[in-house]
């Protein structure tokens, strides 16, 4: 199987706090993990590519201040969403890919749903 | 970068029939065609890909075709079911990075 856990499933933060939220692979290493965010009723957005041991690559307009990407095992990538504001409530999904020789396919995390008071 | 198109944003059947959603992309580079369907508030799942190299693929009541001269892939559902109902992505791929459509949300009346 490729199993993709996501932590929390859900959170409620005030305004100027941070938020991390954890990815992990639990049955596969992952050499790629992709975080996106998803509006309701809308598309899942790329917001950065993360791989093990370096820095992420963010997409156009992503801030890679705001939104901290750590990829420091394979099988394990956060997110951190720093001095968040109401704007940034959002559905943050994470992904985690074999790599193209294990095939490309992502497998998906649950996501976690971010409110921002 | 890649941009995908995704038509119709959203679709009614009757229970039986069949349904055809289209995506075209731009990048010819892409190499890797998924399809995922997303029930409301849970994560996307994958039903069926394609690869540059095959035109179409079939699994059951779902079928892939791929287009790479016009840059187009469509999935096709047949016998409808209500539990169907979802919203499908499509997504073009290249180097393991996904691109994805904006998504039709599919109804399967009964």
């Amino acid at each position: 199987g490729a199993v993709v856990s996501q932590h929390p499933s859900w959170v409620i933060c005030k305004s100027g706090t941070s938020v991390k939220i954890e990815c992990r692979s639990l049955d596969f290493q992952a050499t790629t993990m992709f975080w996106y965010r998803q509006f309701p009723k809308q598309s899942l957005m790329l917001m950065a590519t993360s791989n093990e041991g370096s820095k992420a690559t963010y997409e156009q307009g992503v801030e890679k201040d705001k939104f901290l990407i750590n990829h420091a095992s394979l099988t394990l990538s956060t997110l951190t969403v720093t001095s968040a504001h109401p704007e940034d409530s959002s559905f943050y999904i994470c992904s985690a890919s074999k790599g193209l020789a294990g095939g490309a396919e992502q497998f998906f995390g649950p996501g976690t749903r971010l409110t921002v008071l | 970068g890649e941009n995908v198109e995704q038509h119709p944003s959203t679709l009614s059947v009757q229970e039986g029939d069949s349904a055809v959603i289209k995506c075209t992309y731009s990048d010819s580079a892409s190499n890797y065609f998924p399809w995922y369907k997303q029930e409301l508030g849970k994560r996307p799942q994958l039903i069926i890909d394609i690869r540059s190299n095959v035109g179409e693929k079939k699994d059951q009541r779902i079928a892939v075709t791929l287009n790479k001269t016009a840059k187009h892939f469509s999935l096709h559902i047949t016998e409808t079911q209500p539990e169907d109902s979802a919203v499908y992505f499509c997504a073009a791929s290249r180097e393991g990075k996904s691109t994805f459509g904006d998504g039709t949300t599919l109804t399967v009346k009964p």
